[in-house]
């Protein structure tokens, strides 16, 4: 597996800012994605962010709103934009290794 | 694009019984299938996989089972214990690593 940290643990943001969340990993890994959680329910793939390429979106999700950066292999960030309060949700990153797939702690963000 | 039912939403069962979860998903092109608990407030953790070249795994007290051809998989905890409670994912992957979660199921396992 791997160890994975996320930076800010949680925040409350106002409506029509951005935040971005870190993803930061203990090991080198080529695939890296980004999840959404909203309350009480399950996880949603946002997009899938490799190193050296532009990250892949789900249908739903576009680059302007949910903008990645994945600048080596141990790194990325999702940056949420213009939020609404229906951006309030957990999101998560998840690295791949051999094909099993290991999630960071997540981050709250609540939207007022 | 792929589609995970998972059913039941919710199972309540006393210490000790058994526990079934099942899942089905709609890409046959879907090879690798795994399970998550998550705890209240915690991050998703692996707890098992299966790929599909295989019928059925065990880990300890859970195991999985797959059957390709309806397309449809089971998680299987026996002899459950009241840490066991927790929410379960099954989830499908049909390609580059990427992952489509089912709703969940919230186990309660009473004392």
């Amino acid at each position: 597996s791997a160890v994975i940290s996320q930076k800010p643990s949680r925040d409350i943001c106002q409506r029509g800012t951005s935040l971005t969340i870190q993803c930061q990993v203990d090991s080198q890994v080529t695939m890296m994605f980004w999840y959404r959680q909203q309350p009480g329910q399950s996880l949603t793939l946002i997009a899938t962010a490799n190193q050296g390429s532009e990250a892949t979106y789900e249908s739903g999700f576009v680059i302007d709103k949910f903008p990645i950066s994945r600048p080596n292999l141990t790194f990325s960030t999702l940056t949420v934009s213009n939020m609404s309060p229906e951006d309030s949700s957990i999101y998560l990153c998840s690295v791949g290794i051999n094909r099993e797939q290991y999630f960071g702690p997540g981050t709250r963000l609540t939207v007022t | 694009g792929e589609n995970v039912e998972q059913h039941p939403s919710t199972l309540s069962v006393q210490e000790g019984d058994s526990a079934v979860i099942k899942c089905t998903y709609s890409d046959s092109a879907s090879n690798y299938f795994p399970w998550y608990k998550q705890e209240l407030g915690k991050r998703p953790q692996l707890i098992i996989d299966i790929r599909s070249n295989v019928g059925e795994k065990k880990d300890q007290r859970i195991a999985v089972t797959l059957n390709k051809t309806a397309k449809h998989f089971s998680l299987h905890i026996t002899e459950t214990q009241p840490e066991d409670s927790a929410v379960y994912f099954c989830a499908a992957s049909p390609g580059f690593q990427k992952l489509v979660f089912g709703t969940g199921t919230r186990l309660l396992v009473s004392p």
